[in-house]
């Protein structure tokens, strides 16, 4: 149990339908992250939010579209997705807070994606 | 090129050996962490280190943060197959931004 929950665990889902995959983090933290981990490719920072702001959104396809509503909750939209984009998902949080030391980012189990 | 060079990317060994991973940098962290991975897992932190020459220790494993804040190693002793996994290390520069190696993958052979 890390604090940060990730649901679904699975999903399959064909090129036309629209899914959402959801995290939430118990841990008071106010930065929030998509990562997405493919077979044989480092981890990959898709999107970050603070304080519910999107700070970066490292040139991701629209065809995934995040949404804050707060602190604790993110979810990210999938629309039209193609077969490559099959993947693991990762949530994870920080605190993102300036001047804390030891900052540390913790992670969710994943939402395994496949796009068929 | 990543901010994170860890090596070895794979090592497979017989259980009772030793082993170090290292993971380098030319820049500084405020802190770094390291983590285990299983397939289809998420991450699942080991440890956060912090300042400058601290060494950590987790029963067999031992971590240790450089002088300078810019490389890490991590040491198993006396490997088992239950430390099977991928090993993932991650620096910190300002407070949300975490730059990750491309990890260790490591088999330990009963």
């Amino acid at each position: 149990e890390t604090g940060v929950t990730q649901t679904p665990r699975h999903l399959v889902m064909g090129m036309t339908n629209k899914k959402s995959l959801k995290c939430e983090q118990h841990l008071g933290h106010n930065a929030m992250y998509w990562y997405k981990q493919s077979a044989k490719k480092p981890l990959e920072l898709m999107f970050v939010y603070n304080f519910k702001e999107q700070t970066e959104n490292n040139s991701v396809p629209s065809r995934f579209s995040p949404e804050c509503p707060n602190s604790s909750h993110l979810f990210l939209h999938l629309h039209t997705l193609q077969p490559e984009d099959s993947a693991l998902y990762l949530c994870a949080s920080s605190s993102g807070q300036a001047g804390s030391s030891g900052n540390t980012i913790y992670f969710g189990e994943g939402s395994w994606l496949t796009v068929v | 090129t990543q901010l994170l060079e860890q090596s070895p990317q794979f090592l497979s060994i017989q259980e009772g050996e030793n082993l170090t991973v290292y993971c380098n940098s030319s820049s500084v962290f405020s802190s770094l962490q390291w983590y285990r991975q299983e397939p289809g897992e998420g991450p699942v932190l080991l440890v956060t280190v912090v300042t400058g020459g601290e060494v950590k220790k987790l029963k067999r494993l031992t971590f240790q943060f450089g002088d300078a804040r810019k490389d890490s190693s991590l040491h198993i002793t006396a490997a088992q197959p239950g430390d099977t996994g991928l090993y993932l290390c991650a620096g910190c520069h300002n407070f949300n931004k975490f730059y990750f190696g491309s990890g260790t993958k490591l088999n330990v052979k009963p």
